[in-house]
């Protein structure tokens, strides 16, 4: 079935420093592949995504490229900040005509500090 | 812009008890999803409502159960609690357009079964 495979964390960086955190995903069909952002006591929010491969999704400072060829969508930023701070999860949907759903890895957390 | 709302925050029940969650999709919106996430795991997908119809469903006991009303608003059931049902519960709501313009999250109902 449709998986993603997501970094143990927790991943702890000072500030300024570069984060990557590493997303892979197995899917039946073509999926189109999210990084979703959860703060602390809060819902999910939608960071960035991809439709197709070779798209690069950006925003924030964030990215991420879909590549098929290696199955992976792995997360970036050239500098962090203490504001990012949060849990990190990758998800995949493969549009069907019964639905959206969304699959989420476990989830990574963040801790930057100053 | 009033975005998804869940109600209520918390909730705690005893366990053979029966509960039942709240969400308003945001504006615009027109199909629902309810996602558990249990505590530091990824959002599970329980199922999704499009047009007044379950669309899809995830690997859930028919325990949980839903509905959507013609406003679009949709609440989730849960029969005969379990100690393993204590998680947040996630509402995501989509746009006409459909999951590539990501789906929008409420910020959950705590759900503890004591």
């Amino acid at each position: 079935g449709d998986s993603v495979t997501q970094m143990e964390g927790p991943v702890t960086l000072s500030e300024e420093a570069f984060l990557t955190i590493n997303c892979t995903y197995t899917a039946t069909g073509y999926p189109s592949l999210f990084w979703y952002v959860q703060y602390p006591g809060e819902g999910l929010q939608l960071l960035l995504k991809a439709t197709k491969a070779d798209d690069k999704g950006s925003n924030k400072g964030f990215e991420a490229t879909y590549r098929k060829e290696t199955t992976s969508f792995h997360l970036e930023k050239g500098s962090v900040q203490v504001s990012d701070s949060a849990v990190y999860f990758c998800a995949l949907s493969v549009n069907s005509n019964s639905g959206y759903a969304l699959n989420f890895g476990k989830g990574t957390s963040l801790l930057v500090t100053p | 812009d009033a975005g998804v709302t869940q109600s209520p925050t918390h909730l705690i029940k005893t366990r053979g008890q029966q509960v039942t969650l709240r969400c308003s999709p945001k504006s615009g919106h027109d199909t629902v999803s309810w996602y558990q996430q249990a505590l530091g795991q990824g959002p599970q997908f329980i199922f999704q409502y499009y047009e007044e119809e379950e669309r899809q469903r995830g690997n859930f006991p028919d325990r949980f159960s839903g509905h959507q009303f013609p406003n679009y608003s949709s609440e989730l059931n849960v029969n005969a609690l379990l100690l393993g049902d204590s998680a947040l519960y996630l509402c995501a709501s989509l746009p006409l357009e459909g999951v590539n313009y990501g789906y929008t999250f409420g910020s959950g109902t705590r759900l503890t079964v004591v």
